[in-house]
């Protein structure tokens, strides 16, 4: 089975930060790596797959990059909409995702 | 527009069953495969089950298999998991979703979710 670990768990930021988070799986899933956006009480939200294609709708202050067995997520500049949890998943085999990482503000 | 609504949450004691449906509409439902995913209370994503448009093939997390069935029907465009000697663990809010598998199976649109609570 591949492992996600995803850090930080926990954030601190304020609004224009540049933010990052970063994923690493077990093995390597090429780049069969994608992002989502939590907030309390609602469904994930799909930001990237692939590992750096941004989804249809979601802001260019979101960009994802890596490949094999590491990766990132960049917030280039936080606004306030983007506090949230943000999880990694892989689907390279099956599907795993990683912890969480719960950005908040500082 | 892309909706999906889980219905079939609630109590149920462990050991005991529980259905959990999945209502599809907005997009042609046999082209996409059917992914449920759970989060326990204050904890992170888990993925539990997928089944596929075409053959209706199933994937299991080893966390549920031989207990949680998932299926299909076309002709409702609905999934279903069927949910069996429930434990504790299994209390969650389980999310449906849609996975394209022009994406590798990615799930891109879901559910709010239904709540599964198992308790005495």
């Amino acid at each position: 089975d591949i492992q996600m670990t995803q850090s930080p768990s926990t954030l601190s930021a304020s609004v224009g930060d540049r933010v990052t988070i970063t994923c690493r799986a077990s093995q390597s899933i090429s780049g069969w790596l994608a992002w989502y956006q939590q907030k309390p009480g609602k469904a994930p939200n799909l930001l990237i797959y692939e590992a750096s294609s941004l989804e249809s709708g979601v802001p260019s202050r979101f960009s994802g990059s890596g490949s094999g067995t590491e990766f990132t997520l960049t917030i280039s500049s936080l606004q306030p909409d983007d506090f949230a949890t943000y999880y990694c998943l892989q689907y390279h085999s099956y599907w795993t995702f990683g912890q969480g990482t719960k950005v908040e503000i500082k | 527009e892309v909706q999906l609504v889980e219905s079939g949450g609630g109590l149920v004691q462990p050991g005991g069953s529980l259905r959990l449906s999945c209502a599809a509409s907005g997009f042609t439902f046999t082209n996409y495969a059917m992914t449920w995913v759970r989060q326990a209370p204050g904890k992170g994503l888990e993925w539990v089950s997928t089944i596929t448009g075409s053959a209706g093939d199933t994937f299991y997390a080893d966390s549920v298999k031989g207990r949680f069935t998932m299926s299909r029907d076309s002709s409702t465009n609905k999934v279903y998991l069927l949910m069996n000697s429930l434990r504790g663990a299994d209390t969650a809010l389980y999310f449906c979703a849609r996975a394209r598998a022009t994406r590798r199976l990615l799930m891109d649109d879901w559910g709010q979710g239904t709540r599964v609570t198992v308790s005495s």
